[in-house]
């Protein structure tokens, strides 16, 4: 079965710093997504961003890029220039690629608090 | 397009009525699924469906039903409401496949209190 583990509750960054965010799973699977996703207070999620294992190359978007070491079955997200628009909880998961028709699972982590502070 | 909707947004019962959980989507996606989220444990999946007519269980089933008669709609049914059941529910919706449309789309949410 497949785990992912966020070992940080709760962190904190000044406005327009930079703060990463750790994230590591377990699988025994070769092919599979990986995905962060934003819940602010209004409790909505909303995708981050998304890697797939079988590329090399981290994945961006804007101010948000992955540090993806397959091998050691981790995945952090680095947010730059901060914003108080990202504060939220944030949680790491991930997805099993299924054979066609089947669509994915997610498997989340606890999540991190994250507080953006001015 | 609305998305994905969930209705009620606010819930409470008393411990063993029952009560349903809607959730419709407009996107014409094959793939829906239900998560609670509690405190502390991120999302559970509780049941999902790969299309009309055909659901599953996810990692947290007991105490829930569901079905698909369509492609637009997944209620969640709770059949005797206990405690245990308070949570934070989502109901999200996805294409269905290994294309990388994969992108799992997430209702509002609705938070439910059983006293």
């Amino acid at each position: 079965a497949q785990t992912v583990t966020q070992s940080q509750p709760e962190m904190s960054v000044q406005e327009a710093e930079t703060v990463t965010l750790s994230c590591t799973y377990d699988t025994s699977e070769n092919n599979y997504y990986l995905f962060w996703y934003k819940q602010p207070p209004s409790r909505q999620m909303i995708l981050v961003i998304r890697q797939e294992a079988y590329k090399q190359q981290n994945a961006t978007e804007n101010r948000f890029s992955v540090n993806f070491q397959k091998a050691a079955k981790s995945f952090s997200l680095k947010i730059s220039d901060s914003q108080l628009g990202d504060t939220a909880m944030y949680f790491c998961a991930f997805m099993k690629i299924l054979v066609l028709g089947q669509g994915g699972k997610l498997i989340f982590g606890q999540g991190t608090e994250l507080s953006v502070k001015p | 397009n609305a998305g994905v909707t969930q209705t009620p947004k606010f819930q409470v019962l008393k411990t063993g009525q029952s009560m349903t959980l809607q959730c419709a989507q407009d996107m014409n996606h094959e793939y829906m699924s239900w998560y609670r989220q509690d405190p502390g444990m991120g999302l559970r999946l509780i049941h999902y469906s790969v299309g009309a007519g055909i659901t599953d269980q996810g990692e947290v089933p007991n105490g829930y039903n569901v079905s698909r008669s369509t492609t637009e709609d997944f209620p969640l049914r709770l059949l005797s409401a206990a405690p245990s059941q308070t949570s934070v529910y989502f109901c999200a919706s996805s294409y269905s496949g290994t294309s990388g449309h994969n992108e799992q789309f997430f209702g509002p949410g609705t938070r439910l209190t059983v006293l």
